[in-house]
């Protein structure tokens, strides 16, 4: 069975500092790798995903996660935040042939002026 | 484009009571799963449907099972409801080959006293 591990419960950060949030996986076989973000009281939205190719994938707000199969991480990184990036953010796995997600606890990202 | 809603936002139950939480997938989306955040916890996965038929269940009793109907929408049903039942309860949808992640609903809180 497969497993994510997220490091850090939180992450305390001043804005404009760079940001790294850490996971990592297990699995025995391929996985799809996805990060969402969840803000307060809302649901999950997806922040950005691999499923095969280039190994550093990008979202649309600044932020980038790179595949790396031999460490079988996927840590989320950002070179400057803002107060807005406040938010809880989970590391997904997706098996290969399989449609279900597996996600790590979360790591609460703080930013702070 | 609509987006994954559901129903209701927040829900209070006796212990012992029975609830139903409704979702509506987002348009061209014929498969639904369902996940129980816990407080201070990722996402688990309860169940999966696709068709009108359970596709996949989690590590979760029986008194928790679900809907399908033709239109893709989904109901979750919980019997016999447990202190431990109280979380935010996701549905996300997706097109059969869920290459593209899971688009998330903003969830049912469901708090039991």
């Amino acid at each position: 069975a497969q497993s994510v591990t997220q490091l850090d419960s939180q992450v305390p950060v001043f804005e404009e500092a760079p940001v790294e949030l850490r996971c990592n996986y297990s699995s025995s076989v391929s996985v799809y790798l996805f990060w969402y973000v969840q803000y307060p009281n809302q649901g999950l939205q997806l922040l950005l995903k691999y499923l095969s190719g280039s190994t550093l994938v990008k979202s649309i707000n600044g932020f980038e996660a790179e595949f790396n199969k031999s460490q079988t991480s996927f840590h989320l990184r950002k070179p400057s935040v803002h107060i807005s990036d406040t938010a809880e953010y989970f590391c997904a796995v997706r098996v290969s042939g399989y449609s279900t997600l597996t996600f790590g606890k979360g790591t609460m990202l703080l930013v702070s002026p | 484009e609509t987006g994954v809603t559901q129903s209701p936002t927040h829900l209070i139950k006796t212990r012992g009571q029975q609830v139903t939480l409704r979702c509506s997938s987002q348009s061209g989306h014929n498969t639904v799963s369902w996940y129980q955040q816990a407080l201070g916890q990722g996402p688990q996965f309860i169940f999966q449907y696709y068709r009108e038929e359970e596709n996949g269940r989690g590590n979760f009793p029986p008194r928790f099972s679900g809907l399908q109907f033709p239109n893709y929408s989904s109901e979750l049903n919980v019997n016999a409801l447990e202190l431990d039942d109280s979380a935010l309860y996701l549905c996300a949808s997706s097109p059969r080959t869920a290459d593209y992640g899971y688009t998330f609903g903003s969830g049912t809180r469901l708090t039991v006293v």
